[in-house]
């Protein structure tokens, strides 16, 4: 079965753009989950969808949004790109929400210039 | 928010030694997760331990969760190259949002 899948892999944007960044859970998934990596803050939740649904929110400001499509892809949208937000994105996938079992994506790599 | 603080922060050792790398809260923990992120990759679940006292094995890697369910450790014997990467603990809070400790960023030397 394959994994989760993130595209693109890595990616180098300017302060002010936005961006979109795609999930592929595994297939039979239902529930993705996004999480911002950095050095400083380490790994950070942002939201999780479930049924194309938003079912949980992290404490990151309104620049950040995502959603769901029916066939359980995600994309994340950031607007309005600052520095800070350069960071690894990763995705993860779960059967349902809530369970215990999650799948981790290879994340995105974004550069904000 | 629950905190979770992981140390040390940095391991650096010789293949073949032993280490042990430690997670606490200032709050007792639901249940508690071990990952191990391997450079380029996203975190894979090692073990989730639930009950205060558990003791889990995986190979050469055991994984303890405190009596009181405030703390966890993961003790590595005979380190090899393979096992380096960074190892994040984290816990599911009650609304299933994963909270995540810094982690601790082991390099085993060959």
């Amino acid at each position: 079965k394959a994994g989760v899948t993130q595209t693109p892999r890595y990616l180098i944007k300017t302060r002010g753009q936005q961006v979109t960044l795609s999930c592929s859970p595994i297939s039979g998934h239902r529930s993705v989950s996004w999480y911002q990596q950095t050095p400083g803050q380490g790994l950070q939740f942002l939201f999780e969808y479930f049924s194309e649904t938003q079912r949980n929110k992290g404490n990151f400001p309104g620049r950040f949004s995502g959603r769901q499509f029916s066939n359980s892809r995600s994309e994340m949208n950031v607007s309005t790109l600052e520095l800070g937000d350069s960071a690894l994105y990763l995705c993860a996938s779960s059967l349902w929400q809530g369970r215990n079992e999650q799948y981790f994506g290879p994340g995105t790599r974004l550069t904000v210039t | 928010t629950q905190l979770l603080e992981q140390s040390p922060q940095f391991l650096s050792i010789q293949e073949g030694e032993n280490l042990t790398v430690y997670c606490n809260s200032s709050s007792v923990f639901s249940s508690l997760q071990w990952y191990r992120q391997e450079p380029g990759e996203g975190p894979v679940l090692l073990v989730t331990v639930v009950t205060g006292g558990e003791v889990k094995k995986l190979k050469r890697l055991t994984f303890q969760f405190g009596d009181a369910r405030k703390d966890s450790s993961l003790h590595i014997t005979a380190a090899q190259p393979g096992d380096t990467g960074l190892y994040l603990c984290a816990e599911r809070g009650s609304n299933y949002k994963l909270t995540f400790g810094k982690g601790t960023l082991l390099t085993v030397n060959p």
